[in-house]
């Protein structure tokens, strides 16, 4: 079974610039998320969809912060402008509803904004 | 808001004894708890989960229990080898929406 996929696996930013990542989650998981996680800390959830809908999204600084998912599989995050404190690794998630054996994560993009 | 904490954020352990860590959640509704390993530079991955109908859960050297009532839980790692050096999150949820909030995360170290 293919894994959470995303890219770019690295991205290093000027503040105040643009930046979007990509996921395409397990196959059949109609449930994806994206997780925050800076570096000594636990992953924070940002947003949450259900097939195309968003579930959550209470965490996402949606002045900067957008994610969409237009057909219920890929997902894009973007982030608009950059700022320092974004420096972080993305992590995306993906589960079945009703999860049996809970969400399951890409590799993660790691950013740095300079 | 909901809110997991965890404890220690550290833990050295010498080879072949046990580990344990713990957690406590805010949520009473939260009805669903899995831990996750993540080794330096990889992804997060689930080790084990419990839910709340159940108050042990063990899986070879690994164990979780919860207490509903005391809104916590814990992971005992027995006979701990240097590849279970890693950090490990616990995270509470709901199994019905899928949304998990995690902890802080435990650093554990064995040294052979």
């Amino acid at each position: 079974e293919a894994g959470v996929a995303q890219s770019p696996r690295y991205k290093i930013i000027e503040k105040r610039q643009s930046v979007a990542f990509w996921c395409n989650p397990i196959s059949g998981h109609a449930t994806l998320y994206w997780y925050q996680q800076i570096l000594g800390q636990g992953p924070k959830l940002l947003i949450q969809f259900q097939n195309n809908g968003v579930v959550d999204d209470s965490q996402l600084p949606k002045d900067r912060f957008s994610a969409e998912r237009l057909k219920g599989v890929d997902s894009t995050l973007k982030i608009q402008p950059a700022k320092l404190e974004d420096s972080a690794v993305y992590l995306c998630a993906s589960s079945v509803p009703r999860q049996k054996r809970g969400a399951f994560f890409g590799q993660g993009t790691r950013l740095t904004v300079v | 808001g909901e809110n997991v904490e965890q404890h220690p954020s550290t833990l050295s352990v010498q080879e072949g004894d046990s580990a344990v860590i713990k957690c406590t959640y805010s949520d009473s509704a939260s009805n669903y708890f899995p831990w996750y390993k993540q080794e330096l530079g990889k992804r997060p991955q689930l080790i084990i989960d419990i839910r709340s109908n159940v108050g042990e859960k063990k899986d070879q050297r690994i164990a979780v229990t919860l207490n509903k009532t005391a809104k916590h839980f814990s992971l005992h790692i027995t006979e701990t080898q240097p590849e279970d050096s890693a950090v490990y999150f616990c995270a509470a949820g709901s199994s019905n929406t899928g949304k998990l909030i995690f902890g802080q995360g435990t650093t554990l170290q064995v040294k052979p």
